[in-house]
């Protein structure tokens, strides 16, 4: 199985902030990366697929990159809504496997 | 709008089984494979399964094979997860998600969740 590797754990910033978390695969996954983010009690919710492409209706502040096994999600200047956590997941193979998840605290 | 409906969760005993149910609307469903994930409390999230737009292809991860069958009913826009001998450890909010590309292309994961259902294994 591919293990996903998501760093920090977790981080605390303020509103304005640039954020960066970043996942690492353990073999290559091209650029079959998915970022989700995930509010208290409530479903995932998709931001970027394939590495780079904002989902519909995800604000540009948010932005993907990356290819083969280092990927990073950027949150260019951290709103209110933006506290939550993200989670990578890769596509590339079965079991698609996520990251352990990123907690955004102020 | 598309919309996921998951229901059959409940507090099970340990050994025993649990049919999960997800009702699919707002989208054609025959031509997307569909997931469950699952998430522990207080946990991240876990790919448990995939099913594809015709029911033909499965994939589990190693945790439940052999005791967890997904299958999908394209006449009724339903898939469902069979849990048997249900252990402490599969206690999780259980999620069901739309693939985000048709056919077999599962490279881009999923796109939309449901809401989920409470899964409590206890004795």
């Amino acid at each position: 199985d591919i293990q996903m590797t998501q760093s920090p754990s977790s981080v605390s910033a303020s509103v304005g902030d640039r954020v960066t978390i970043t996942c690492r695969a353990s073999e290559d996954i091209k650029t079959w990366l998915t970022w989700f983010q995930q509010k208290p009690g409530k479903a995932p919710n998709l931001l970027i697929y394939g590495a780079g492409t904002l989902h519909v209706g995800v604000p540009s502040r948010f932005r993907g990159s990356g290819s083969g096994t280092d990927f990073t999600l950027t949150i260019s200047s951290l709103q209110p809504e933006d506290f939550a956590s993200y989670f990578c997941q890769q596509a590339s193979s079965f079991p698609h496997t996520f990251g352990q998840g990123t907690r955004v605290e102020i | 709008q598309v919309h996921l409906v998951e229901s059959g969760g409940g507090v099970v005993q340990p050994g025993r089984s649990l049919r999960l149910s997800c009702a699919a609307s707002g989208f054609t469903f025959s031509p997307y494979a569909m997931h469950w994930v699952r998430q522990a409390p207080g946990k991240g999230l876990e790919w448990v399964a995939m099913i594809s737009f015709d029911g033909i292809n499965k994939y589990y991860v190693d945790s439940v094979k052999g005791r967890f069958t997904i299958s999908r009913d394209n006449s009724k826009s339903t898939v469902f997860l069979q849990m048997n001998s249900l252990r402490l450890e599969d206690t999780a909010v259980y999620y069901c998600a739309k693939n985000h590309g048709s056919g077999n292309y599962h490279y881009y994961g999923v796109d939309v969740w449901g809401q989920g259902t409470t899964v409590t294994v206890s004795s």
